[in-house]
């Protein structure tokens, strides 16, 4: 079974700042997914980015950025420019796509989480 | 706007009762799962569905149970409540051939078991 650990239940960052959120994840499969979501107080689950494992280039997005470490297991989530509206817990999730049936299944494995503040 | 909309919004049960929530799927998105997630925890995998079966399954019990519909809306089932059972309920749509598309998710069922 694939885990998933955030280390840092809670973080700040001042605005404007840079902020890092580390993952670590445990997994023997070579091919799978690993995402960040934002979950701001609306409960809503955003997807932040997305970095599939077979690529090794880090996946970008605007002021989101991972730093993917294949070897490692880890999977961290760099945040430029921290504003306001990023407070909100992050969680890092992995998936390993796999027939079932003839179909898909895509079940997601979530870490516990970091609490984000960004501090006017 | 992920266009997964879910009822109820909040409920509050009774020990013993049982719930059905209510999930509506993005349009084209025929595989749809469901997530519980607890006070400070991450969600936890609940069960899948596609074209109306059941195609994975998390670590619950068979009290959990689910419904798919033509029009892939669904529905998740929790007899005999339990305490623990209070959570937040998360469906998530996907399309099939998922290759690592997006999931969008519902803004969530609050359960709270008394």
């Amino acid at each position: 079974a694939q885990t998933v650990t955030q280390s840092q239940p809670e973080m700040s960052v001042q605005e404007a700042e840079t902020v890092t959120l580390s993952c670590t994840y445990d997994t023997s499969e070579s091919n799978y997914y690993l995402f960040w979501y934002k979950q701001p107080p609306s409960r809503q689950m955003i997807l932040v980015i997305r970095q599939e494992a077979y690529k090794q280039q880090n996946a970008t997005e605007n002021r989101f950025s991972v730093n993917f470490q294949k070897a490692a297991k880890s999977f961290s989530l760099k945040i430029s420019d921290s504003q306001l509206g990023d407070t909100a817990m992050y969680f890092c999730a992995f998936m390993k796509p796999y027939s079932y049936s003839g179909a898909g299944s895509y079940q997601l494995t979530f870490g516990k989480g970091t609490k984000l503040s960004v501090i006017p | 706007e992920t266009g997964v909309t879910q009822s109820p919004t909040h409920l509050i049960k009774t020990r013993g009762q049982q719930v059905t929530l209510r999930c509506s799927s993005q349009s084209g998105h025929n595989t749809v799962s469901w997530y519980q997630q607890a006070l400070g925890q991450g969600p936890q995998f609940i069960f899948q569905y596609y074209r109306e079966e059941e195609n994975g399954r998390g670590n619950f019990p068979p009290r959990f149970s689910g419904l798919q519909f033509p029009n892939y809306s669904s529905e998740l089932n929790v007899n005999a409540l339990e305490l623990d059972d209070s959570a937040l309920y998360l469906c998530a749509s996907s399309p099939q051939g998922f290759g690592g598309n997006t999931i969008y998710f519902g803004e969530g069922s609050w359960l709270t078991v008394v």
